[in-house]
């Protein structure tokens, strides 16, 4: 069965509105989680590190305000896009460790129209 | 930086079909090199790694070979079933870069196989 589980799968929203995605370690925790972003035809971009009790890590050219994380539990990571447009349209994707190994979601699909 | 590139798709093949989907790298360190698989409506899944040079590594009968002097690490199967058709996609993490758990991943391959 899902490790890591994401929700939801897919999602409409406005532009100008607010989304949250949320990334859920399942039957383990996680201190750190990743999310990862998927233009169409394009490889799968790391955006951010997120890292329980702080911070998230962005990488370059990712906005911070744009892409709020919010790692509050160590189960929980959630990703907020805020006043979303449709460059934002998107598939994201998270990620979790176990051991040695990565577990991913199922994946967001985000369309802003 | 570290980077993945991968075989364009899409692909299709008939069923017992022969599959390869070439994967290259670059990367400044020792990177670990794995094929993750999308099968439709799921998420990524492991589909097999490798650690070092000359490592191979396999999983439901497919096989990639860590080729270190040409940086590649190709992924292939003897004969392809329709229950193979997926995206598939090779990354890397380069250990030197710290953050193990971060990867680079190629663009995907999709593969659809024809009964």
């Amino acid at each position: 069965g899902a490790v890591v589980s994401q929700h939801p799968s897919r999602v409409i929203c406005k532009s100008g509105t607010s989304v949250k995605i949320e990334c859920r370690s399942l039957d383990f925790q996680a201190t750190t989680m990743f999310w990862y972003r998927q233009f169409p035809k394009q490889s799968l971009m790391l955006m951010a590190t997120s890292n329980e009790g702080s911070k998230a890590t962005y990488e370059q050219g990712v906005e911070k305000d744009k892409f709020l994380i919010n790692h509050a539990s160590l189960t929980l990571s959630t990703l907020t896009v805020t006043s979303a447009h449709p460059e934002d349209s998107s598939f994201y994707i998270c990620s979790a460790s176990r051991g040695n190994t990565i577990y991913f979601g199922e994946g967001s699909w985000l369309t802003v129209v | 930086g570290d980077s993945v590139t991968q075989m364009e798709g899409p692909v299709t093949l008939s069923e017992e079909a022969f599959l390869t989907i070439n994967c290259t790298y670059t990367a400044t360190g020792y990177p670990s090199l794995f094929w993750y698989v999308q099968y439709p409506g799921e998420g990524l899944q492991l589909l097999l790694k490798a650690t070092k040079a000359d490592d191979k590594g396999s999983n439901k009968g497919f096989e990639a070979t860590y080729r270190k002097e040409t940086t590649s690490f190709h992924l292939e199967k003897g004969s392809v079933q329709v229950s193979d058709s997926a995206v598939y996609f090779c990354a890397l993490s380069d250990m030197e870069q710290g953050g193990s758990e971060k990867l680079v991943f190629g663009k995907g391959t999709k593969l659809t196989v024809n009964p």
